[in-house]
């Protein structure tokens, strides 16, 4: 079946502009994750969304950044404003029934702010 | 917050080498651990997870890891180490609601 799918794959803007990045997960699967892989750190956790709770954003940087999921299933990051500092691979991962289970991820999109 | 700790940031090893990674995590109680690998221009994939039983768990590859409670570590092994191994490993503890990864280590295997 279909993997996890994000757009665009790469993403070039200038400082200060808006950026929206999308993901589809796997259908069916409820849990779904935002992370930013940025060269040497490793996968830092965004957002997490689970169903219809309200989603955690503990690990949203600043409030420029937010994050939508559509009818349980779509998902869309918008960086506002943005940075130098915000360039990175920005990955979405899904998984069935929560995160304690295997996710699946996406291939990434890398943003590249100058 | 739970913290999830990988000791090597890179790791260069020639062919037929052993291999140990490792993890050590911050959490106390009952976890699920993860070892994810990310090959060259691929995307994340698991290579093997522990949930409960046989603490020595094995993952595609010929990968294993060893989830030792008292050390709180999940280190992951291989006897023997293939040129198709290079790629970078990411440790990753779940935890109510909490997933972590580690900073990731890159595996460089010398033909």
């Amino acid at each position: 079946g279909a993997g996890v799918s994000q757009s665009p794959s790469n993403k070039v803007t200038e400082k200060g502009k808006d950026v929206e990045l999308r993901c589809d997960p796997i259908s069916g699967h409820t849990a779904l994750y935002w992370y930013r892989q940025s060269l040497g750190q490793g996968l830092e956790f965004l957002i997490y969304f689970q169903g219809n709770s309200a989603p955690d954003k503990s690990g949203l940087p600043s409030d420029r950044f937010s994050a939508e999921r559509t009818g349980g299933s779509v998902s869309t990051l918008t960086i506002q404003r943005t940075q130098q500092e915000d360039s990175a691979v920005y990955l979405c991962a899904s998984s069935l029934v929560s995160p304690g289970y295997e996710q699946y991820f996406g291939p990434g999109t890398r943003l590249t702010v100058t | 917050a739970q913290s999830v700790s990988q000791h090597n940031h890179h790791v260069i090893l020639s062919e037929a080498a052993s291999l140990e990674l490792g993890c050590n995590y911050s959490y106390g109680g009952t976890v699920n651990l993860f070892w994810y690998v990310q090959y060259p221009g691929q995307h994340l994939q698991l290579l093997l997870k522990y949930f409960s039983g046989d603490p020595l768990v094995k993952g595609i590859k010929g990968f294993e890891a060893e989830f030792i409670k008292s050390k709180f570590s999940f280190n992951l092994r291989k006897p023997s180490v293939q040129w198709s191994d290079t790629a970078e490993y990411f440790c990753a503890v779940y935890n109510n609601n909490d997933m972590r990864f580690g900073a990731g280590t890159r595996l460089t295997v010398k033909p």
